[in-house]
């Protein structure tokens, strides 16, 4: 297993395209987060799964994006009609929450979204 | 609201000494911190983690401790090596009363250990 993967690892597009990042989680790992990061700030939260379900979205997340996680494995996170204040690093996250557990997260390298 | 806060944006160490990163919490429901460094271009990654029912953890050159009562807490590296140089950033949890296990970041302290 080598991690969380996520791709692209950069997105150039212009205002009013959509565009669909994906994230391939840690394979034994039940729950997903996206993040958003933007300069001099630290991760913030947008959505998390449990399997395939989603069970937490922020009000960060408007309307324009949605995420999801078919069968509980990769998740895709699409933004619609972009905005210049969507250019932000996103960052998907991975782990594995057991029997009340909780083990930290591991990270993928993030997508560098920049709207034209 | 910013529940999770460090308000040192930057720090300077000599190589060999001590650096502290604090960070700060509002919410007393918290049970679960942890610390993350990151390097330009590359997705954070886990360094050291502590539970509410503890207030120390040591990991090789990297401790973290919890002030409960102060909602408080720091992480030590002794001693500072330039590779230490990143930005760091606290996370806090309410996973055993939430159930969410939804992590709040702080903004992270960029660390800057001088040769």
């Amino acid at each position: 297993d080598t991690g969380v993967s996520q791709n692209p690892r950069h997105k150039i597009t212009k205002r009013g395209q959509n565009v669909t990042f994906r994230c391939d989680p840690i394979s034994e790992h039940n729950r997903l987060y996206w993040y958003r990061q933007t300069l001099g700030q630290g991760p913030e939260f947008l959505t998390y799964f449990q399997n395939e379900a989603q069970l937490e979205k922020s009000r960060l997340l408007s309307d324009r994006f949605s995420a999801e996680r078919p069968k509980g494995s990769f998740s895709t996170l699409e933004i619609q009609r972009t905005e210049q204040g969507d250019s932000a690093m996103y960052l998907c996250a991975s782990s594995l929450v057991a029997g009340g557990a909780n083990d930290g997260y591991t990270f993928g390298s993030g997508t560098r979204l920049t709207v034209v | 609201d910013q529940q999770v806060k460090q308000n040192s944006p930057s720090l300077s160490v000599q190589e060999g000494r001590i650096s502290i990163l604090n960070c700060d919490y509002t919410n007393s429901m918290f049970d679960y911190f942890l610390w993350y460094k990151k390097y330009p271009a590359e997705g954070p990654t886990f360094l050291i983690s502590i539970s509410s029912i503890k207030d120390k953890n040591e990991d090789g050159r990297f401790t973290v401790f919890l002030n409960k009562s102060a909602k408080h807490l720091s992480l030590h590296i002794v001693p500072s090596q330039p590779g230490d140089s990143a930005v760091y950033f606290c996370a806090a949890s309410g996973g055993r009363t939430s159930g969410t296990y939804k992590y709040i970041f702080g903004t992270g302290t960029r660390l800057k250990v001088l040769a």
